[in-house]
């Protein structure tokens, strides 16, 4: 029973560059959630995605991020042009149904040099 | 916005001793989770309480909601070490579903 699998698990990047963390949820979880945490804070909720659909984007920055949730696949996050202050933990969730248990994935440490 | 406040934000403590951890939220909501996690690691579920009045307890640790106050609080009983980590409540505040509203977290020293 595999639970939430993120990857990479740590990311270094330079500024400028693009980061692309994966999520692949819990067996049968059609809906994911990213949230990012940063230094000495709680999280903060970025975006939920339903298989193929983004369903609420409200915490997401308006430029340079992105998320996908295909009918096939991991959902990704994606960071274009990275700043020094994208470096955070970045936490993918997954739950079965709306309103219902999200489990956590262990996180992706994106560090931007 | 729902905001979440959690107090207090760092608490030491000595083995064997009893606290509480506070969680105040903002606007109404029916369901509260409380989260542990260890530096450099996932956050662990450790309970959801959906009704007012839920209360839960695993081990050492009792969780309650009173949705009418807006409070939920997590208490320890006879601290040991293993529980030194940082803990979180979440609310889910958002109309499509899970958008938690984390708490700024309470990092717990529990010192032998």
């Amino acid at each position: 029973n595999a639970g939430v699998m993120q990857n990479p698990r740590h990311l270094v990047r330079r500024r400028g560059q693009e980061a692309r963390l994966r999520c692949s949820p819990v067996k049968g979880h059609s809906h994911v959630y990213w949230y990012r945490q940063l230094p000495e804070e709680g999280l903060k909720f970025m975006v939920y995605l339903q298989k193929e659909n983004i369903i609420d984007e409200s915490g997401m920055p308006k430029e340079r991020f992105s998320a996908e949730f295909p009918k096939e696949g991991p959902s990704i996050l994606r960071i274009q042009q990275v700043v020094r202050g994208d470096s955070a933990a970045y936490f993918c969730a997954s739950s079965i149904g709306k309103n219902t248990e999200a489990f956590f994935g262990q996180g992706t440490r994106l560090t931007v040099v | 916005e729902l905001k979440v406040e959690q107090n207090p934000l760092f608490l030491s403590m000595q083995e064997g001793k009893n606290y509480t951890i506070y969680c105040n939220y903002s606007t109404t909501s029916d369901r509260l989770y409380w989260y542990r996690q260890d530096p450099g690691k996932s956050l662990e579920s450790l309970f959801v309480l959906l009704s007012n009045g839920a209360v839960k307890q695993e081990g050492r640790l009792m969780a309650s909601l009173d949705t009418k106050a807006r409070l939920s609080t997590l208490h320890i009983t006879a601290a040991v070490h293993d529980l030194s980590a940082t803990y979180f409540c979440a609310v889910d505040g958002g109309l499509t579903g899970n958008q938690f509203y984390f708490g700024t977290g309470t990092s717990l020293t529990v010192i032998p």
